[in-house]
């Protein structure tokens, strides 16, 4: 079955840092893989994801992540942090199937923003 | 349109009621997910419905009910819930129903239950 695991449970960057937030994944095919926001009592927003192709992709809001299969990982990034990006960050993996595509989630990161 | 709609917004419910949460979406997906999140924890999948069918269930207690009346609308009944069933409901829609690439999931911004 698949699996994600995000390491870190919080992290404080300060307003202009770059953020990197850690992703591994645990899938016996090449897996499909995503990036989605979460702000307070809201939904999830798609900021990227990876099928195949160009093992660095770009996404919303000035978001990359690298695919890195040698190392099962799918790290986010972002040069320049702004305040508003302080929010919930999941990793996800979709796994296509007969009965339908399920994304399962790794538990999540948050991220604190000092100003 | 390219959103998820879910009403309410917020439920507050004692736990004899019968609810319904609804979800509605325009952008032609054939895909729809009913998630439960708790506080500080991943969204976890209850169902999926795939071309108006209920395809997968995650061993969700009877007292959820989900039904997909058509391709935009996915309703979810609540009855004789209890209070650890509060959570945050999160509906999504997808553009493929079961085979083809997946492109991931348009989520709504859900339903805050309490049930009391």
């Amino acid at each position: 079955a698949q699996s994600v695991t995000q390491p870190d449970i919080h992290i404080t960057v300060s307003e202009g840092a770059s953020l990197e937030l850690r992703c591994n994944y645990s899938y016996g095919a090449t897996p499909y893989l995503f990036w989605y926001v979460q702000s307070p009592g809201q939904g999830l927003q798609l900021l990227l994801k990876y099928f195949s192709g160009d093992t660095l992709v770009q996404g919303i809001k000035g978001f990359e992540a690298e695919f890195k299969r040698s190392q099962s990982s799918f790290n986010l990034r972002k040069p320049s942090v702004h305040w508003s990006d302080a929010a919930e960050y999941f990793c996800a993996v979709g796994v296509r199937g007969g009965g339908g595509n399920k994304l399962t989630f790794g538990t999540g990161t948050q991220l604190k923003v000092e100003l | 349109d390219t959103e998820v709609t879910q009403t309410p917004k917020h439920l507050v419910m004692g736990m004899t009621n019968k609810k319904s949460l609804k979800c509605e979406q325009h952008m032609g997906h054939r895909a729809m997910y009913w998630y439960k999140q708790k506080a500080k924890k991943p969204p976890e999948l209850m169902f999926v419905y795939s071309y108006e069918k209920l395809s997968i269930n995650e061993s969700v207690p009877s007292r959820f009910s989900p039904e997909c009346p058509n391709s935009s609308l996915l309703n979810l009944h609540l009855h004789a819930l209890q209070p650890e069933d509060s959570a945050l409901y999160l509906c999504a829609s997808s553009q493929e129903g079961g085979q083809g690439n997946f492109y991931g999931y348009t989520f709504g911004s859900g339903t805050r239950l309490t049930v009391v």
